[in-house]
């Protein structure tokens, strides 16, 4: 049964870069692509960007270039950084994969809210 | 890709067929899946590539369309049907998901 688990503070201040780490269990971090999606409170759905093992990498042009993936094999971890964050940045965090780049999103994370504020 | 889903709202009854719009602002060909999320919960897919089921979805969920016109419909609704449902399309980068589709208790 794969579970992933999202983690990272809580609250962010503005023009800092937000650090989230999704653990995974029950699979390999090789064997699917790995989406970061967030949540604005009461809003919709915003997919971030993907990673995979491959090294292959797509984010959201909205993101303007602030955001960064990465993979730790060894943790069996997801990681997203997001750079010179603001209140917009506000959301539910949601770790997410998928069989294939396009593929829709099998398993999810519970989600863990982080806040922009000083 | 813009998702419109419609109505923003729906207002029905334990029993009640739902039937969700989802309409692209240019075609997705299939690559339309749907997702049902309730307070304070991830998402779940329901629906893939359009019209199929997902793992252990119920039969009462079903999909149509392709293109840029689609519909999820519950021919039955349960009373763990009320949540709000999302479509998502993987056709063209960046992913995108539509606004959303609240089935609420009549």
């Amino acid at each position: 049964q794969v579970q992933l688990q999202e983690s990272g503070p809580g609250l962010v201040k503005p023009s800092e870069t937000l650090s989230l780490t999704c653990s995974v269990s029950g699979c390999s971090i090789t064997s699917y692509y790995w989406s970061w999606i967030r949540q604005p409170p009461g809003k919709g759905l915003e997919w971030i960007g993907y990673i995979h093992f491959s090294g292959s990498t797509s984010d959201n042009p909205s993101l303007k270039g602030r955001v960064t993936f990465s993979l730790d094999t060894s943790k069996n971890q997801v990681s997203l950084k997001l750079s010179s964050v603001t209140a917009a940045d506000t959301a539910v965090y949601f770790c997410a994969c998928g069989q294939y780049d396009i593929s829709p999103f099998d398993y999810w994370g519970q989600g863990t809210l982080v806040t922009v504020s000083s | 890709i813009v998702l419109t889903q419609s109505p923003a709202t729906l207002s029905l009854s334990p029993g009640e067929r739902a039937a969700l719009s989802c309409r692209a602002s240019q075609s997705v060909s299939s690559y339309l899946a749907w997702y049902q999320q309730k307070p304070g919960q991830a998402p779940r897919v329901l629906i893939y590539d359009a019209s199929n089921r997902a793992s252990g979805i119920p039969a009462r969920f079903s999909g149509s369309g392709s293109g840029t016109d689609f519909t999820l419909t519950i021919s039955s609704l349960e009373p763990e049907d009320f949540a709000v449902y999302y479509c998502q399309q993987g056709s063209k980068w960046p992913l995108t998901f539509g606004g959303g589709t609240k089935v609420e208790i009549k």
